[in-house]
């Protein structure tokens, strides 16, 4: 099966720098990449999300950046603020019909005022 | 609108109890997937429902846990014979159908004592 790792497991930043958050993943056949965050107690909230056919997608401040060949893709997060300190988890899915995300192990993200 | 719903939130439970627990989906999403997630980890796929059936129930760690969604909205997540492992946080997430985001819920903490 699918196996997602995610590095580094804690990032910390002064804020207004960039934060960059690494993932790479095992099954070829994955073709969808979601982004949540997940602020303490609370649910995760997908913030961004890539599909194989393109290698770039951004949105406002977040970008992510996918490269199917070496099987890794990247969370972008530019002028961070202090609200951007949560913990970020990828995933990956495989081909459609397996509905099943596998998760990363999760990077704690701290904005430094 | 309103989101991915769940209850209760927090459940302490005995060891060797049974448990049930609740996941109301975005009204017209058609897929609901069950995960657990540990402190500290990313969530870890249960189970996912297309419509009123389980379309793969492969996470499903043993026979003490079934899931339920007779009419295709509402699901119940029901544990037999508690153990201290199954401590963790429950979420559910639905999907408008297959292949779409996936939104989840706030969870349920259960706990075993």
């Amino acid at each position: 099966g699918e196996n997602v790792e995610q590095h580094p497991s804690t990032l910390s930043v002064q804020e207004g720098d960039s934060a960059v958050i690494k993932c790479t993943y095992s099954d070829s056949a994955s073709n969808y990449f979601p982004w949540y965050k997940q602020e303490l107690g609370k649910r995760p909230q997908l913030i961004i999300d890539i599909r194989s056919n393109v290698g770039e997608k951004k949105d406002q401040r977040i970008a992510v950046t996918l490269n199917k060949t070496a099987k890794h893709f990247s969370l972008h997060i530019t002028e961070t603020q202090p609200e951007d300190s949560a913990v970020y988890f990828c995933a990956a899915r495989p081909n459609f019909g397996n509905e099943k995300l596998t998760f990363g192990t999760g990077t704690r993200l701290t904005i430094i005022p | 609108g309103a989101g991915v719903s769940q209850t209760p939130s927090n459940k302490v439970t005995e060891k060797g109890k049974y448990v049930e627990l609740r996941c109301d989906p975005i009204s017209g999403h058609t897929a609901l997937y069950w995960y657990r997630q540990s402190l500290g980890q990313g969530p870890e796929f249960l189970i996912y429902f297309q419509g009123t059936g389980a379309a793969d129930d492969s996470g499903l760690p043993n026979d003490r846990f079934f899931a339920v969604r007779p009419e295709g909205s509402v699901s119940t997540l029901k544990i037999q014979r508690t153990e201290r492992g199954d401590s963790a946080v429950y979420l559910c997430a639905s999907s408008l159908d297959r292949g779409a985001e996936q939104y989840f819920g706030p969870g349920t903490r259960l706990t075993v004592t």
